[in-house]
């Protein structure tokens, strides 16, 4: 069965630091990958996802993510973080068929 | 697009009462799911519909839960009768090959 796991549940950085945010997945075969974010009492909005090609992949607002099939890895990265970037982030996995397996959230917050 | 739609953002009802949640999936989108998020359980997939037909319901809790897409611009969920532990954040989510989009959930608190 798929999983995913975020083994940070919160995360602090200072105003201009860089971010990275860890997600393992657990998935039989080549898997599709998401990263949404959630602004308090707001629903979730796509990152970014990777289905295949360029291990890289941009998203919006500075973000960007690297596919790592060997470690089993799809972290988040951003190189200067900004107070709005404060937020729960859930990574996903493409759960076989049309369903999403989400991890159970990384907390950001960010120091002025 | 006005992307995905969601009625009432709030609801507060008394245990045993009906409340019916709604969904209107973005145009165009050929599957609907339905999500609940708590802090206990984090975000869990209730049911999930394609072409309006109801494809897994396996998530859903128990009978009290029931869900239907009537046609492809609208959905229902509701809990009948509402129980305290039913309080959460209802997202509706449409998609389009793979990527999901969420609307902006409904807070239901059960008191």
């Amino acid at each position: 069965a798929q999983s995913v796991t975020q083994p940070d549940i919160h995360i602090t950085v200072s105003e201009g630091a860089s971010l990275e945010l860890r997600c393992n997945y657990s998935y039989g075969a080549t898997p599709y990958l998401f990263w949404y974010v959630q602004s308090p009492g707001q629903g979730l909005q796509l990152l970014l996802k990777y289905f295949s090609g360029d291990t890289l992949v941009q998203g919006i607002k500075g973000f960007e993510a690297e596919f790592k099939r060997s470690q089993s890895s799809f972290n988040l990265r951003k190189p200067s973080v900004h107070w709005s970037d404060a937020a729960e982030y859930f990574c996903a996995v493409r759960a076989g068929s049309y369903q999403l397996t989400f991890g159970k959230g990384t907390k950001l917050s960010v120091i002025p | 697009d006005a992307g995905v739609i969601q009625s009432p953002r709030h609801e507060v009802t008394e245990m045993g009462q009906e409340v019916t949640l709604r969904c209107k999936p973005i145009s165009g989108h050929d599957y609907l799911f339905w999500y609940r998020q708590t802090m206990m359980r984090g975000l869990e997939l209730l049911i999930y519909f394609n072409n309006n037909v109801p494809i897994d319901d396996s998530g859903m809790p128990e009978d009290r839960f029931s869900a239907k897409m009537p046609n492809a611009s609208f959905s229902t969920l509701k809990i009948q009768p509402s129980e305290p532990r039913d309080s959460a954040v209802y997202f509706c989510a449409s998609s389009f090959n793979y990527e999901q989009y969420f609307g902006p959930g409904t807070r239901l608190t059960v008191t």
